[in-house]
């Protein structure tokens, strides 16, 4: 299976200034088909998860612009230029090229200072 | 578009649990529908998924379920099962449905449903 690592664990972010969440796959994310299937996921507290980014830098209906997702190959980021507080919780990159299974990163909280 | 989880529930190790996700305002019969779950204190975690019919129908697991869980859907319900057997205390968590998460054309959850797996 590919593992997903991520960095930092744990991310305490300045209001209003920016952050940025590495991923790293264990082996590309390229599909024969051509597309690089990376998701991007935020679980903030007491909330059902969400897919923020999908296929590395796509963003899902109702995302804020200020989330961007970027990279290739084996390693991506996921940056909020400008984090705001609702943006505290958890980050999570998830790989679907090499199915089954999907398997997700261990997780980055974010907090505020 | 609503997703609703039901059936989480306090069980002993051993024991069986059936989940249900119901779908509304959504073309279910033609949706890939996943299972993902969050244990206490850990990250998520993607349990098993269902194509559709037009697509084949197989069901996917990931390996610590495998062989435990089996993912069934009722098309004309507008329902996705989780049947789980023989569970273990590392099973506990809130489990989720979700729509696939490669599916471009949206992103949907249900409010999760506890699963407590304790003698």
């Amino acid at each position: 299976d590919v593992v997903m690592t991520q960095s930092p664990p744990s991310l305490p972010v300045t209001l209003g200034q920016p952050a940025s969440i590495s991923c790293r796959s264990s082996q590309s994310l390229v599909s024969s088909d051509g597309n690089t299937y990376l998701n991007w996921f935020q679980q903030r507290p007491g909330r059902s998860p969400r897919r923020l980014i999908y296929k590395v830098s796509n963003r899902d209906s109702g995302v804020p612009d200020r989330f961007s997702g970027s990279g290739s190959g084996t390693d991506f980021t996921l940056k909020i230029s400008s984090v705001e507080a609702e943006d505290v919780g958890f980050y999570y990159c998830m790989q679907g090229t090499h199915w089954p299974p999907y398997t997700f990163g261990p997780g980055t909280k974010v907090s505020i200072k | 578009v609503r997703l609703v989880e039901s059936g989480g529930a306090l069980v002993k190790p051993g024991e069986s649990l059936r989940l249900s996700c119901e779908v509304f305002g959504f073309p279910f019969a033609t949706a890939w529908l996943s299972w993902v779950r969050l244990a206490p204190g850990k990250g998520l975690e993607w349990v098993g998924r269902s194509k559709s019919k037009n697509d084949g129908g197989g069901m996917d697991y990931a390996a610590p379920v495998k062989d435990r869980f089996t993912i069934s859907r009722d098309d004309s319900r507008n329902t996705m099962f989780l049947q789980m057997n023989s569970l273990k205390t590392e099973d506990t968590g809130v489990y989720y449905c979700t729509t696939d998460p490669l599916w471009t054309g949206g992103d949907f959850w249900g409010q999760g449903t506890l699963v407590t797996v304790s003698s």
